[in-house]
């Protein structure tokens, strides 16, 4: 049981250059996010799936897409990296029971130069 | 979406109680209220959630007056390891977790 995890760990882009951020989960729970983490910040969401099949906006999508591929994997594309997406992503998932408790995997530290 | 107060850091010695309280004025009837640690280059990891009074698990308690406008997050006798960032977060089912909203957090440091 391996819970979130997220390929890859570490990139580096330059301006305008394009890339797919990876996630996957193993605990067969319905919703899944992306958060962006600043240095020094707290995280902000880009976007959530609460079910496969669905996927919307949170606190900071500009410049993002994201794909629920299917039950266990979400993605999150940036078509044209800025320096200003230069921070840490974390995947996540809940079960979207009661008290929805997320578990994280352990980030993609992206650099864009 | 409650909106929540914490300090934003506080020390502490090994082998010392650490209490970190937490404002949630707005709380709603429907509302939890969970706590998070991250520690550095590592993604938030659940400690504890409750919805009033008392809930204690193998890590921490978190206490919750009656009026819920307020909670505290107990961890007792730190270690150097307890360095980390706490977060406070209150949200309510069914899109509890499409609601939240990390704050800065409160950065605890535990001095040998």
């Amino acid at each position: 049981n391996a819970g979130v995890t997220q390929t890859p760990k570490f990139q580096v882009l330059k301006t305008g250059q394009s890339m797919t951020l990876q996630c996957a989960q193993d605990m067969n729970h319905n919703s899944m996010y992306w958060y962006r983490q600043d240095p020094g910040m707290g995280l902000r969401l880009i976007y959530y799936s609460a079910s496969e099949g669905t996927t919307d906006k949170g606190e900071v999508p500009n410049g993002y897409n994201v794909s629920r591929l299917n039950k266990r994997e979400f993605s999150l594309r940036l078509e044209s990296a800025a320096p200003s997406q230069t921070s840490v992503y974390f995947c996540a998932s809940s079960s979207s029971g009661n008290t929805d408790t997320q578990y994280f995997g352990p980030g993609t530290r992206l650099t864009v130069l | 979406l409650a909106k929540t107060t914490q300090p934003i850091s506080m020390d502490s010695y090994e082998g010392q109680e650490v209490n970190i309280t937490c404002s949630h004025n707005n709380i709603a009837t429907n509302d939890y209220i969970t706590w998070y640690q991250q520690f550095p280059s590592q993604g938030p990891r659940f400690i504890i959630q409750g919805y009033k009074t008392k809930v204690t698990n193998e890590v921490a308690s978190l206490f919750i007056p009656a009026d819920r406008k307020s909670s505290t997050l107990s961890l007792p006798r730190v270690s150097l390891s307890d360095t980390a960032v706490y977060y406070c977060l209150v949200g309510s089912s069914p899109l509890y977790g499409q609601n939240f909203v990390f704050g800065p957090g409160t950065r605890l440091s535990v001095l040998p």
